[in-house]
């Protein structure tokens, strides 16, 4: 159980286009996901909080004009990267909490590439 | 902001014994885990840690001390599949996690 499917895997794009990328829980309802982006032996900075039927909370420095956020359902948040630049080739992972307080299932991982 | 602070990377022998610590200061706590990661892949979660002690699991045990802001992941007859980065990372408030930037470890036949 408590399985966090990512779609898609891997995506190269043009610059100025938009991606977005797809995260859900499959097995179990998610209140909360988060949306996290890691570049090459980094590690891991908490991007966003997506709540279900909420707008998303952003850390600091993270611009929620480019990285928009949709959390429509209890198992699928959306993260959207619009107007991509090169700068934002990382790799970007969601994790949705699960029943209990402290779990946090981690997705596979999407690694966007901006050419 | 926060500060989680592990060793970049540590090199060991197949079946010896590593151990990684991790020393943090956070604006809140409400637990700690370790995860593993291998390059290219998400995050796979290893411990948790909420009160002082040590947790064992298997060939892997974890150890936090909440008064001295420290925790250790011990890992026991290490194999080469065991070669990953290993994150610590604190939980804050409102479930969000604060990662350490992980320490390569690295296993040598």
């Amino acid at each position: 159980g408590a399985v966090v499917s990512q779609h898609p895997s891997r995506v190269i794009c043009k610059s100025g286009t938009s991606v977005k990328i797809e995260c859900r829980s499959l097995d179990f309802q998610a209140t909360t996901m988060f949306w996290y982006r890691q570049f090459p032996k980094k590690s891991l900075m908490l991007m966003a909080t997506s709540n279900e039927g909420s707008k998303a909370t952003y850390e600091q420095g993270v611009e929620k004009d480019k990285f928009l956020i949709n959390h429509a359902s209890l198992t699928l948040s959306t993260l959207t990267v619009t107007s991509a630049h090169p700068e934002d080739s990382s790799f970007y992972i969601c994790s949705a909490r699960g029943e209990k307080d402290y779990e946090q299932y981690f997705g596979p991982g999407t690694r966007l590439t901006v050419t | 902001g926060q500060n989680i602070d592990q060793p970049t990377e540590m090199t060991a022998t197949e079946g010896a014994i590593v151990q990684i610590n991790c020393t943090y200061q956070t604006s809140g706590f409400n637990g700690l885990f370790w995860y593993q990661q291998h390059a290219g892949e998400a995050p796979t979660f290893l411990s948790y840690n909420v009160l002082d002690g040590l947790e064992e699991k298997g060939r892997f045990s974890s150890f936090l001390s909440r008064s001295k802001g420290y925790s250790y992941l011990l890992l026991k007859e290490l194999q080469m599949k065991d070669s990953a980065s290993y994150l610590c990372a604190v939980i804050l408030n409102d479930y969000k996690l604060s990662f350490g930037a992980g320490t390569t470890v690295t296993v040598r036949a």
